[in-house]
């Protein structure tokens, strides 16, 4: 079965431009995450969607960030205005359950590498 | 300071040298260890995950947990060229949304040198 996919792998943009970035989770994958991943650094948590509910965007770094999976499937990632401070690799992740207390396994697409010149 | 510390690296060995990979936290609450393997562009995956404190084994991958010290550690051996990527711990505790919200270390590169 297929994993986590993300368009575009690759992404430059010229700063003010925006973005949007795609996420198709394993199918039947209740739980999404967005996180951003600095150069050198480990991923740090952006929102997380339960269905099509989005229940926590308290990684969020500014308002110019928004997130959206509205059939509770794909889910996509926008930055407006980009600034150069947004260049990172976009990371998301899909799990089957939700709201159960119990770690369930995150499955990792390959992420978006964005670059803002 | 960081809820989770762990050292970049890199860390360089020979092929079949036992690797130690570290990382201490701070928070109380976290209740799931785990660590994840990344090569290079791609995402990460999950190796190895832990519950609480004691020992997990798997392969030639073992994780520790001690809580009381706030540290966990995996360990390699015979370590393979083919292990060479970046590891990176990764914490997680209850939200108040009902989910586990994971909180990851920087990521230590490993290198193994046939």
């Amino acid at each position: 079965g297929a994993g986590v996919s993300q368009s575009p792998r690759y992404k430059v943009a010229k700063r003010g431009q925006d973005v949007a970035l795609r996420c198709d989770p394993i199918s039947g994958h209740v739980s999404l995450f967005w996180y951003q991943q600095a150069l050198g650094q480990g991923p740090e948590f952006l929102t997380y969607f339960q269905n099509e509910a989005q229940l926590d965007k308290s990684g969020l770094p500014s308002d110019r960030f928004f997130a959206e999976r509205p059939e509770g499937s794909v889910s996509t990632l926008k930055i407006q205005r980009t600034q150069q401070e947004d260049s990172a690799v976009y990371l998301c992740a899909s799990s089957h359950l939700a709201g159960t207390g119990v770690q369930e396994t995150q499955y990792f697409g390959p992420g978006t590498r964005l670059l803002v010149l | 300071q960081k809820e989770v510390e762990q050292d970049p690296g890199p860390l360089s060995v020979p092929e079949g040298a036992i690797v130690s990979l570290n990382c201490t936290y701070s928070n109380s609450a976290f209740q799931y260890f785990m660590w994840y393997r990344q090569y290079s562009r791609k995402g990460p995956e999950l190796l190895m995950y832990t519950y609480s404190s004691g020992n997990k084994e798997d392969g030639r991958f073992t994780a520790q947990v001690d809580k009381s010290s706030k540290y966990i550690s995996l360990f390699i051996r015979d370590s393979q060229p083919s292990d060479s990527a970046t590891y990176l711990c990764a914490m997680s505790a209850q939200n108040s949304g009902g989910y586990q919200k994971v909180t990851f270390g920087t990521g230590t590169k490993l290198q193994v040198i046939p």
